[in-house]
């Protein structure tokens, strides 16, 4: 049963350009959400996050979009750069046992921006 | 570069034998998940520790697979007796602390386990 899913496995966006990476999750007890980006043969890097009590949130270039009735989370980076180029992965939290806060992620989109 | 540390990063061990996997959380971090990813999927929980204490292990296999965060020292993914279904990644992350609802999870580099 997959909780997160990212339905596009990739994305080719022109630079300067804006990238839309979409997230739908099925768990309404997910109370906070998160992306991170992925480069081969590296761990995940944190990018944005956003609880549920809100429906957006920004950081520069990167701005994360909720819509809780939708259970659906985007990510836009507007204007893309090469170096954006990456798997984006989403993921969801929710309180669990003993107050663990484990991640459930999407399958990830690798993002390609074009020079 | 105080981030999480992982080792080693790449591991290669034949079937049947035991894979020792090793993080260092974050420095002020005293709270581990370990996640694996397999080829073409998403990272998928697997335990949470904090020093001395499994909190969380809804999500490691029943057989073969353990861990443990000491004291002292860093945390230890165990598999014993590998099969080639244990060829993957395996990431570990760190928090500072639990549950909180900005409590964001920082991620080593991964070791990736292939079984011969």
């Amino acid at each position: 049963d997959q909780q997160v899913k990212q339905n596009s496995p990739s994305l080719s966006v022109q630079e300067g350009r804006i990238s839309i990476l979409n997230c739908d999750y099925t768990n309404s007890m997910f109370d906070y959400f998160l992306w991170y980006k992925k480069y081969p043969a590296e761990g995940p890097t944190f990018l944005i996050s956003i609880s549920s009590i809100k429906d957006k949130n920004e950081d520069g270039r990167f701005t994360v979009f909720l819509n809780k009735s939708a259970k659906h989370l985007s990510l836009h980076i507007v204007p893309s750069q090469p170096g954006d180029s990456a798997v984006y992965f989403c993921a969801a939290s929710r309180i669990s046992s003993g107050s663990a806060r484990q991640l459930t992620f999407g399958s990830g989109t690798q993002l390609t921006v074009l020079p | 570069n105080a981030g999480v540390m992982q080792n080693p990063r790449h591991l290669v061990r034949r079937r049947g034998q035991e894979a020792r996997l090793r993080c260092s959380p974050m420095k002020g971090h005293s709270h581990v998940y370990w996640y694996r990813q397999l080829p073409e999927e998403g990272l998928k929980f697997m335990v949470y520790l904090q020093k001395e204490n499994i909190i969380d292990e809804s999500g490691m296999p029943k057989e073969r697979f353990s861990a443990e965060f000491p004291k002292e020292g860093p945390s230890i993914l165990r598999i014993q007796q590998v099969v080639r279904g244990d060829s993957a990644a395996y990431f570990c992350a760190s928090s500072p602390l639990p549950g909180g609802m900005t409590d964001t999870q920082y991620f080593g580099p991964g070791t990736r386990l292939t079984v011969l």
